[in-house]
């Protein structure tokens, strides 16, 4: 099975900063899709940004952007202008595209936004 | 709004007391899952459907089934519940083989186990 690590347990920004969330991934496939949840306290986990790894741009969505590096098998994600809103836990998820229908997750970087 | 529909949202049982977890979606996807989530931990996958297929962890613990009688909707039994079984329990759907396509979830259901 894939192993996602995310080693960063907690973070902290101050409002309207920015800060970068750690993701590494452990696969020996070559296409795969790379997600970002967000799961605020007590609340759902929703999709925060998407990566397909045939892709070598880098995948943005208004304030969050990815730094995906496929040699390193890395998935960084940037959250520019942090928002009080956007204090929750964020989990990296890696679903490969041929055996399709598991998600790997990592353990989970909480993130604290300081007014 | 296409979702995922958990029932109920707060479950509170007795140890060793059977109990049931609905899901239901409207998103017409053909795979569904269901997740155990200790607190500030990663969704721990139990097992999924992918349409009538089903899909077990090797270390999802025999006290936990699954029914699926129709697309749209998914139950998780727990037999005979224990101390460590309490947790928050996700269900989650998606489109099927390899897709680009993300996971959406429900809200969840917590369960209690006194």
């Amino acid at each position: 099975a894939q192993t996602v690590t995310q080693s960063q347990p907690e973070m902290s920004v101050q409002e309207a900063e920015t800060v970068t969330l750690s993701c590494t991934y452990d696969t020996s496939e070559s296409d795969y899709y790379l997600f970002w949840y967000k799961q605020p306290p007590s609340r759902q986990m929703i999709l925060v940004i998407r990566q397909e790894a045939y892709k070598q741009q880098n995948a943005t969505e208004n304030r969050f952007s990815v730094n995906f590096q496929k040699a390193a098998k890395s998935f960084s994600l940037k959250i520019s202008d942090s928002q009080l809103g956007d204090a929750a836990m964020y989990f990296c998820a890696y679903r490969s595209a041929d055996t399709g229908n598991q998600f790997y997750f990592g353990t989970g970087t909480s993130l604290t936004v300081i007014p | 709004d296409a979702m995922v529909i958990q029932n109920p949202r707060y479950q509170v049982t007795q140890f060793g007391k059977p109990v049931t977890l609905s899901c239901s979606q409207t998103l017409n996807h053909n795979v569904m899952y269901w997740y155990q989530q200790k607190s500030s931990q990663a969704p721990k996958l139990l097992f999924h459907y992918y349409d009538k297929d089903f899909n077990n962890e090797a270390d999802t613990p025999d006290n936990f089934q699954s029914r699926r009688p129709n697309t749209s909707f998914c139950f998780l039994d727990i037999r005979s519940p224990g101390l460590g079984d309490a947790a928050m329990y996700l269900c989650a759907t998606s489109r099927g083989g390899g897709s680009y396509n993300e996971q959406f979830f429900g809200p969840g259901t917590r369960l209690t186990v006194l």
